[in-house]
């Protein structure tokens, strides 16, 4: 059974560009979690989908924005790309109630030059 | 607003000695959970333990344990017969009770090396 998987594993951007992460959650699961994860510090996050709906957001700007399509995977999409959001994005899945059995990703390890 | 706090950047132990790492956190919450996720060079998040605050024993998992204190707002983690593989960037993290909130706020993180 496969875990939550994303796509590229890592990926470099130039500043102001535009660029779309990927996430498949685990089997089973419909909620899908996206936290920003700069070097050398604990994950932060970014928002939260749930029957393709935004549940929750953290404090990022109006450039972070997502999506979850009817499949539960999701998409995060940054726009106008600085240098400081040069980080790894994790992925996190989750049944609805989210007590029980969170699943992270690898990551996809962005560096904006 | 909930903060994790992770005092020690980095720690050191021998292979099968016993290590324990530290973690405070603030909330007004009285309901929460709290967790020990290890992230190995793989990058992927390992859930350790978890221990709902409500639940005054502590929670065990063959060689990992936490020393929750809720009123000093403390919740440490024991690895006992440390191993190699145990070698990863350890986080810790709260949660409020699902329906209220259910992200995840992080500390850190400590790393800890095992040496042979």
């Amino acid at each position: 059974d496969a875990g939550v998987t994303q796509s590229p594993t890592h990926l470099i951007k130039t500043r102001g560009q535009q660029v779309t992460l990927r996430c498949s959650p685990k089997s089973g699961h419909d909620t899908v979690s996206w936290y920003q994860q700069a070097l050398g510090q604990g994950p932060q996050f970014i928002f939260q989908y749930y029957e393709e709906e935004e549940r929750q957001r953290g404090n990022f700007p109006d450039r972070f924005s997502g999506h979850q399509f009817p499949n539960y995977s999701s998409e995060l999409n940054v726009n106008a790309l600085l240098l400081g959001d040069s980080a790894l994005y994790l992925c996190a899945s989750s049944p609805a109630d989210g007590e029980y059995g969170y699943t992270f990703g690898s990551g996809t390890r962005l560096t904006v030059v | 607003a909930q903060t994790v706090t992770q005092s020690q950047p980095e720690m050191s132990v021998q292979e099968a000695e016993t290590v324990t790492l530290s973690c405070t956190y603030d909330t007004s919450e009285s309901n929460y959970y709290l967790f020990w996720y290890k992230q190995p060079p793989s990058r992927q998040m390992i859930l350790v333990i978890r221990q709902e605050a409500y639940k005054q024993q502590n929670a065990t998992e063959n060689r990992f344990s936490v020393n929750f204190q809720k009123a000093a707002k403390s919740f440490s983690l024991k690895i006992s017969d440390s191993q190699l593989g145990d070698t990863a960037m350890y986080f810790c993290a709260f949660m409020k009770l699902p329906n209220t909130g259910n992200q995840f706020y992080f500390g850190t993180g400590t790393s800890l090396t095992v040496i042979p």
